[in-house]
């Protein structure tokens, strides 16, 4: 249980184009969850939070207008990376939080962005 | 100074070997800690978890914590090829605040 599923895995997008990439709960109901970047060899960096039916909390230095969260009902959230440029090219992971405590968190597959 | 900081490696050890991974980290008021092993251009998956100072085990897996000298370790006991994979802790305050060190790249090799 506690599958985690995102779509697309990967994705090619030229620049200033928009790219929506979708988290789903398959197995249980997400109150929580997580959006992640992560740069080769480097760390998980959390960019967003979001709960079912309200506004993400963006971490600091995340442009809220650019990387775009909705998170519509328990099992689905999305992100869109809009204007998307060479710079956002990355590792996007979301994760999903059954519980309520962070540890909990069951991630996704990855969805690798690269911006041309 | 990075909150976590981890040696990314990488890390090559002969299989059987015990395996030792650490992270350090600044903020004393983390109470959470846990382990998460990634395969490459795979999402993260929880390995161990602990709450505050102490040591779990689940089979070849130790997690030990020591938050006065604030270090975590991960040690892995008769390690297998398909052990290979970056390892990264993380740790948190309280809920949805998880924060996680740079990942260390292990190859076990046969």
């Amino acid at each position: 249980g506690a599958v985690v599923s995102q779509h697309p895995s990967w994705v090619i997008c030229k620049s200033g184009t928009s790219v929506k990439i979708e988290c789903r709960s398959l197995d249980f109901q997400a109150t929580t969850m997580f959006w992640y970047r992560q740069f080769p060899k480097q760390s998980l960096m959390l960019m967003a939070t979001s709960n079912e039916g309200s506004k993400a909390t963006y971490e600091q230095g995340v442009e809220k207008d650019k990387f775009l969260i909705n998170h519509a009902s328990l099992t689905l959230s999305t992100l869109t990376v809009t204007s998307a440029h060479p710079e956002d090219s990355s590792f996007y992971i979301c994760s999903a939080n059954r519980d309520g405590f962070s540890y909990e968190q069951y991630f996704g597959p990855g969805t690798r962005l690269t911006v041309t | 100074q990075k909150e976590v900081e981890q040696d990314p490696g990488p890390l090559s050890v002969p299989e059987g070997a015990i395996v030792s991974l650490n992270c350090t980290y600044s903020n004393s008021a983390f109470q959470y800690f846990m382990w998460y092993r990634q395969y490459s251009r795979k999402g993260p998956e929880l390995l161990m978890y602990t709450y505050s100072s102490g040591n779990k085990e689940d089979g070849r897996f130790t997690a030990q914590v020591d938050k006065s000298s604030k270090y975590i370790s991960l040690f892995i006991r008769d390690s297998q090829p398909s052990d290979s994979a970056t390892y990264l802790c993380a740790m948190s305050i309280q809920d949805n605040d998880m924060r996680f060190g740079a990942g260390t790249r292990l190859t076990v090799k046969p």
